[in-house]
């Protein structure tokens, strides 16, 4: 059972129009949840992250929302620009014994178009 | 500064062989982890070591045992490897404490077995 889904395998956009990237989790013991970038050939690299007493975080071109009530967050990405064609994988992590264990979703590949 | 190193980065394997990816960290992070990625798939944790001299299994152990050699180096042994182990693997490190900090990863070693 997926604990972490990301249901859309793939997204196109446009040069320097909004990106948004979706994922919803269904483990409510999640408290931290995090956005990695991946191009081929390289390990995933982190991008964004939001605790759960949080609802948004900025970070630049990039924002993760959280909507805990629904188990879902995003990442928007304003403006797209071609280097952000990549994997993106949203992860989450729970209360630990002073690790931190990340369930990864399947990934969105995006695709920013010139 | 390194960050995450895994080695080897390529390797082709027999059915039945053993060999150890080796993996090094210089960012004084206390916890590692391996990961591996398939194919449609999101990263799946292995096995992970919150601290020296300590090691967990994480969602998918079987076949792989690991070895945390000292606070930098975290090791992943297939003893008989076999087909369905033909995976990216991707060795990653985090600090702990009262905040989550995100994961770091390496490279990846991408593993064939035939």
């Amino acid at each position: 059972d997926q604990q972490v889904k990301q249901n859309s395998p793939s997204l196109s956009v446009q040069e320097g129009r909004i990106s948004i990237l979706n994922c919803d989790y269904t483990n409510s013991m999640f408290d931290y949840f995090l956005w990695y970038k991946k191009y081929p050939a390289e390990g995933p690299t982190f991008l964004i992250s939001i605790s759960s007493i949080k609802d948004k975080n900025e970070d630049g071109r990039f924002t993760v929302f959280l909507n805990k009530s629904a188990k879902h967050l995003s990442l928007h990405i304003v403006p797209s620009q071609p280097g952000d064609s990549a994997v993106y994988f949203c992860a989450a992590s729970e209360p630990g014994a002073g690790s931190y264990q990340l369930t990864f979703g399947k990934g969105t590949k995006l695709s920013v178009i010139p | 500064n390194a960050g995450v190193t895994q080695t080897p980065k390529f390797q082709v394997l027999k059915t039945g062989q053993s060999m150890t990816l080796q993996c090094a960290q210089d960012m004084n992070h206390n916890s590692m982890y391996w990961y591996r990625q398939d194919p449609g798939m999101g990263l799946r944790l292995i096995y992970y070591s919150a601290s020296e001299g300590t090691t967990d299994k994480g969602e998918v152990p079987n076949g792989y045992n690991v070895s945390r050699l000292n606070k930098r180096e975290f090791s992943l042994r297939l003893e008989s490897a076999a087909p369905s182990q033909t995976s990216v693997y991707f060795c990653a490190s985090s600090g702990t404490g009262t905040l989550n900090t995100e994961a770091f990863f390496g490279q990846g070693t991408r593993l064939t077995v035939v």
